[in-house]
């Protein structure tokens, strides 16, 4: 079945790199995603990954994918005050049904 | 602007007191969903919709309905509400396909059922 884990909270000062990790357990996957919610709002898509990669990188932002360990992270580099969301990472099971963790609180301090 | 938008984004009912949370998409988008946002558990997916009349359940649809008359609208009914429907809703809507496809959110509908 899909299940997808995260730890639930972060904390990082401001400058610093964050990194968030995700588990899944469907090998099937072929996109996972991560999605960022500030206060208030709702999902937007920061980035994701084909299954057949295993690095991807858009500007502060570094996606790692093991697919033999089912294990997936999100690298923030110079991590900023707004910054500070919750981070969803998701997997893409049937029906394009996005499969989502229970998210984790990035909280960013001056 | 393309968006999806949820009305009413607040509302507080009592128990058994029929309610529907509206989504509309102007992207033309085949795919449309709901999602409901619980601490400590992520989302979980309620209904969804591959296209115009065509809907199926997600994950958790008991107490809920859904309808797609039209491309654009994709309404939520809760036709009995409970206590345990207390919870932040999302609509989103994306394209069809086996690849990559990109997810939209609409800005979610906080219900407290009291």
């Amino acid at each position: 079945g899909e299940d997808v884990e995260q730890s639930l909270f972060l904390s990082v000062r401001e400058g610093d790199s964050s990194v968030i990790n995700c588990t899944y357990t469907d090998s099937s996957s072929t996109y996972l995603y991560w999605y960022k919610q500030e206060p208030g709002a709702g999902l937007q898509l920061l980035t994701y990954i084909f299954s057949n990669m295993d690095m991807k990188q858009d500007q502060r932002l570094t996606v790692l994918l093991n697919k033999k360990d089912k294990h997936l992270s999100l690298r923030i580099a110079d991590t900023q005050t707004g910054d500070s969301a919750i981070y969803f990472c998701a997997e893409r099971g049937g029906f394009q049904k996005l499969v989502f963790g229970t998210g984790t609180r990035l909280l960013v301090s001056p | 602007e393309a968006q999806v938008t949820q009305n009413p984004r607040y509302l507080i009912t009592v128990t058994g007191k029929k309610l529907t949370v509206t989504c509309s998409q102007n992207m033309n988008h085949e795919y449309m969903s709901w999602y409901r946002q619980d601490p400590g558990l992520g989302l979980r997916q309620i209904y969804y919709s591959m296209n115009v009349e065509v809907t199926d359940k997600g994950d958790v649809p008991e107490g809920y309905k859904v309808s797609r008359k039209e491309k654009r609208n994709f309404p939520l009914i809760l036709e009995s509400p409970s206590p345990n429907q207390t919870s932040l809703y999302f609509c989103a809507s994306g394209t069809s396909g086996e690849f990559y496809n990109e997810q939209f959110f609409g800005p979610g509908t906080r219900l407290t059922v009291l």
